[in-house]
């Protein structure tokens, strides 16, 4: 069975800041995707970034980029530029590459607030 | 926009009830998904279905069922509600060809 672990539970930044959030996984899978969801305070959750382990290049949308070491089974979020507005709880999440209903499995999750 | 909408977003239910929470989504997805989350723990699946009538237990089922009678509706049922049910309860959906999947609010449900 795969395993996601985030072992920091909280971190707080301030403003324009960068900040890490540290993932590592554990399966015995070739082909997955990982991915960072973000839930508000407002709770819905939403996709920040996501990863195919076949891809060497590491996935990058806009302030967010992960670092993807497959050896290590590690994938970190980067927020570059922190705001206000990313303060949230962050889920790394895998999903074992299959035909049929993708199932999510998530870490503990990361809360992370932004000061001004 | 994807919209995955869950009938409740808080409710309060007295041990021993049966309990329904709704969960609809609005774009023709094969797939659905409930998922209990809990501090310290993250999310954990309770139950997922990938067609009408069908579904699949997930890593948490004991104490729960689900109902899939319609493609855009996805319930689950607490058959006898028990204090340890007190949770956040979300619900997904997403195509069976993106790996994206969709969340609702999620319901907060406190069982007394």
């Amino acid at each position: 069975a795969q395993t996601v672990t985030q072992s920091q539970p909280e971190m707080s930044v301030q403003e324009a800041e960068t900040v890490t959030l540290s993932c590592t996984y554990d399966t015995s899978e070739n082909n997955y995707y990982l991915f960072w969801y973000k839930q508000p305070p407002s709770r819905q959750m939403i996709l920040v970034i996501r990863q195919e382990a076949y891809k060497q290049q590491n996935a990058t949308e806009n302030r967010f980029s992960v670092n993807f070491q497959k050896a290590a089974k590690s994938f970190s979020l980067k927020i570059s530029d922190s705001q206000l507005g990313d303060t949230a709880m962050y889920f790394c999440a895998f999903m074992k590459h299959s035909r049929g209903a993708q199932k999510l499995v998530f870490g503990q999750g990361t809360r992370l607030t932004i000061n001004p | 926009d994807v919209k995955v909408t869950q009938s409740s977003r808080y409710l309060v239910k007295r041990t021993g009830e049966k309990v329904f929470l709704e969960c609809v989504q609005d774009m023709d997805h094969e797939n659905m998904f409930w998922y209990r989350q809990d501090p310290g723990l993250g999310l954990r699946l309770i139950y997922f279905s990938y067609d009408v009538k069908m579904k699949e237990k997930g890593d948490i089922p004991e104490g729960y069922s689900v109902s899939r009678e319609k493609k855009e509706r996805f319930s689950l049922i607490l058959e006898s509600a028990s204090t340890n049910q007190t949770s956040m309860y979300l619900c997904a959906s997403s195509f069976t060809r993106n790996t994206e999947a969709f969340f609702g609010q999620g319901t907060r449900l406190t069982v007394v």
